[in-house]
């Protein structure tokens, strides 16, 4: 039944050990967003593909990549953690264009860095 | 640029009472607005939307909010907290591709 699923749920990873978080979709939307939420924060917009063109947010560090091979999933790399990147990852899909707006989340792959 | 704000940061409110979390934005145009609830350790879940029309929209679990475009205002209300509704609010704006969240109400019920 679950529509955008985040795997794993909880990930823990070295310190500059490269990881990767997935995420898959069963809604068909043209849109998938990483967002990183910080405790008691916002979740703040990392990126998003939009079909395959993937769109950067400016202050996104070069230390986060991503990857659609196709239009259900999306990844989410990080190639050398620091300390600061522990936090809850947010993994959303829109369907896109002028009659899209609404994000569909899943339920989030919470990072701790050792 | 895009902007929302929520005012207060954490609120208690008795079971049974009646609830109000604010919520201020700054765009550019007609905005489309959002609230959305996370329980601890999970994604966010979409309460309710205001794109167009009725400025009263109704939401699920209860929940309704008013845009009022004079104040910039989408307030988020319920007319009787249950103690399932403990959990962080998020105010949001925006379309596909560019929406901006509020910093969050952390809601508290007390029995």
């Amino acid at each position: 039944d679950a529509m955008v699923i985040q795997n794993p749920r909880y990930q823990v990873t070295q310190f500059g050990k490269p990881v990767t978080l997935s995420c898959s979709q069963t809604l068909n939307h043209n849109v998938m967003y990483w967002y990183q939420q910080k405790s008691s924060q916002a979740p703040k917009l990392l990126f998003h593909y939009y079909d395959k063109d993937f769109n950067n947010e400016a202050d996104t560090p070069d230390n986060f990549q991503s990857r659609r091979p196709n239009t259900s999933f999306c990844f989410l790399d990080i190639r050398s953690p620091g300390l600061g990147d522990a936090a809850m990852y947010l993994c959303a899909t829109s369907r896109g264009g002028l009659s899209g707006g609404i994000q569909y989340f899943g339920a989030g792959t919470r990072l701790s860095v050792l | 640029a895009q902007s929302v704000t929520q005012p207060d940061i954490h609120i208690t409110v008795s079971e049974g009472a009646s609830l109000e979390l604010r919520c201020n934005y700054s765009y550019g145009a007609t905005p489309y607005l959002f609230w959305y609830v996370q329980s601890p350790g999970q994604g966010l879940q979409l309460l309710l939307k205001y794109f167009s029309g009725d400025t009263l929209v109704q939401g699920i679990k209860g929940f309704e909010a008013e845009f009022k475009r004079s104040q910039s205002s989408f307030n988020l209300r319920k007319p009787s907290v249950h103690w399932s509704d403990a959990a962080e609010y998020f105010c949001a704006v925006g379309a596909s591709g560019d929406m901006r969240f509020g910093a969050g109400t952390r809601l508290t019920v007390k029995p």
